[in-house]
């Protein structure tokens, strides 16, 4: 299993600025995941992160706005730019097993409002 | 993404009474197939997954029953307790968990 700590918990914040999400692993994965959970929708894939090169995104979402690092094997960053209230959401951040069964394990995701 | 119908949206049942949730898949190239359960406040968890190749797999009180044919597969939780009160996603990949696509959730309330 894994342990995966985020941060900030939760925010609010104004519409126009910006936003950073950490998070942090307890061991060294090669891929980790950026999920965005909206308020009573499933969990959607918002981009792959891989340690040493850009970030794979999914059909809608773009780098200029979703903007990701992963400077090593247990850390990675998801910045939400230019926030408008449509981008109030749960983001999660999700690591696969180290024997790739397919599990994936989340964090507590970071719930942001924007007003 | 490969679209994966859950249902009910919403569901209440009486502490142990069974607790039925199905989901429909379109893309037979799926073969992995897990549910996971997501409490207030938390990130979803893997509650337990099944491969097509079989029909049927059980853990504890929690069942998932699997139909080929039907692009269909179901969680069953026996004598629900309260406990079991959260959010359970159903999903499916192709390819390990990169290409994982989720239902829509289904928020189950036991009551006491």
């Amino acid at each position: 299993s894994a342990v995966i700590s985020q941060k900030p918990s939760r925010d609010i914040c104004q519409r126009g600025t910006s936003l950073t999400i950490q998070c942090q692993v307890d061991s060294q994965v090669t891929m980790m995941f950026w999920y965005r959970q909206q308020p009573g929708q499933s969990l959607t894939l918002i981009a792959t992160a891989n340690q040493g090169s850009e970030a794979t995104y999914e059909s809608g979402f773009v780098i200029d706005k979703f903007p990701i690092s992963r400077p090593n094997l247990t850390f990675s960053t998801l910045t939400v730019s230019n926030m408008s209230p449509e981008d109030s959401s749960i983001y999660l951040c999700s690591v696969g097993d180290s024997y790739n069964t397919g599990e994936l394990f989340f964090g507590e995701g970071s719930r942001l409002t924007v007003l | 993404q490969q679209q994966v119908k859950q249902s009910p949206q919403s569901l209440i049942v009486q502490k142990g009474g069974i607790s039925i949730i199905n989901c429909a898949y379109e893309n037979t190239a799926f073969d992995y197939f897990p549910w996971y359960q997501q409490f207030p406040g938390k990130g979803p968890a893997l509650l337990i997954a099944i491969r097509p190749d079989v029909s049927e797999k059980k853990e504890g009180r929690f069942t998932i029953s699997f139909n080929k044919s039907a692009k269909q597969f179901s969680l069953h939780i026996m004598d629900s307790q309260p406990g079991d009160s959260a959010t359970y996603f159903c999903a499916a990949s192709n390819s390990g968990y990169s290409t994982l696509t989720f239902g829509k959730g289904t928020m189950l309330l036991v009551s006491p």
